[in-house]
């Protein structure tokens, strides 16, 4: 039990384009959807999180204009890289929590496969 | 001062042997501390998680936690080479986690 997955697990794509990634809660409902980015050789840096239904919570630093989250389901949230530039080139990984806030939601938070993005 | 620091390593450790992974945290007010395994490409995978001073063991996994000097560390018993990857420590601020940058492992037969 437990599985969320990502689609595409890579993509490659032109500067100045966008592009989707799909998180996808397999067997249960995520209350709490967070996107993470890892660039090489670095941690992962927590960019947002959302709950169905509402607008996500970036983090400072990370532009909302540019990336896109819409957690429109409680199996499915979606990151949009907007007018996507070389520098956006990273690993970009879901987890997902069937909790909310306050309760169980990091200890019971669980990890796309993650999503490799190459902008040329 | 990072919020989470690590030794990027790499640690190497022949089979068999106790590899000791440790990480230093800056907030007093981390409430709980997070170890994960992340394989080259992969997304990590939780290990064990710790809240109180003290040890906690998960097989072959070992958690300590030292609030007093803002220590957490994870050994791991009996390392095997599927036991190389990159352990990632973590600590939980408010509602979220902050990662330090790993420790990478090397098992060598």
């Amino acid at each position: 039990g437990a599985v969320v997955s990502q689609h595409p697990s890579w993509v490659i794509c032109k500067s100045g384009t966008s592009v989707k990634i799909e998180c996808r809660s397999l067997d249960f409902q995520a209350t709490t959807m967070f996107w993470y980015r890892q660039f090489p050789k670095q941690s992962l840096m927590l960019m947002a999180t959302s709950n169905e239904g509402s607008k996500a919570t970036y983090e400072q630093g990370v532009e909302k204009d540019k990336f896109l989250i819409n957690h429109a389901s409680l199996t499915l949230s979606t990151l949009t890289v907007t007018s996507a530039h070389p520098e956006d080139s990273s690993f970009y990984i879901c987890s997902a929590s069937p909790f909310g806030a306050g309760g169980r939601f990091l200890t019971e938070q669980y990890f796309g496969p993650g999503t490799r993005l190459t902008v040329t | 001062q990072k919020e989470v620091e690590q030794n990027s390593g790499p640690l190497s450790v022949p089979e068999g042997a106790i590899a000791s992974l440790n990480c230093t945290y800056s907030d007093r007010g981390s409430q709980s501390f997070f170890w994960y395994r992340q394989y080259s490409g992969k997304s990590p995978e939780l290990i064990m998680f710790i809240y109180s001073n003290g040890d906690k063991e998960d097989g072959r996994f070992t958690a300590q936690l030292n609030k007093a000097s803002q220590y957490v560390s994870l050994l791991i018993r009996d390392s095997q080479p599927s036991d190389s990857a990159t352990y990632l420590c973590a600590v939980r601020i408010s509602d979220k986690l902050i990662f330090g940058t790993g420790t990478r492992l090397q098992v060598f037969p």
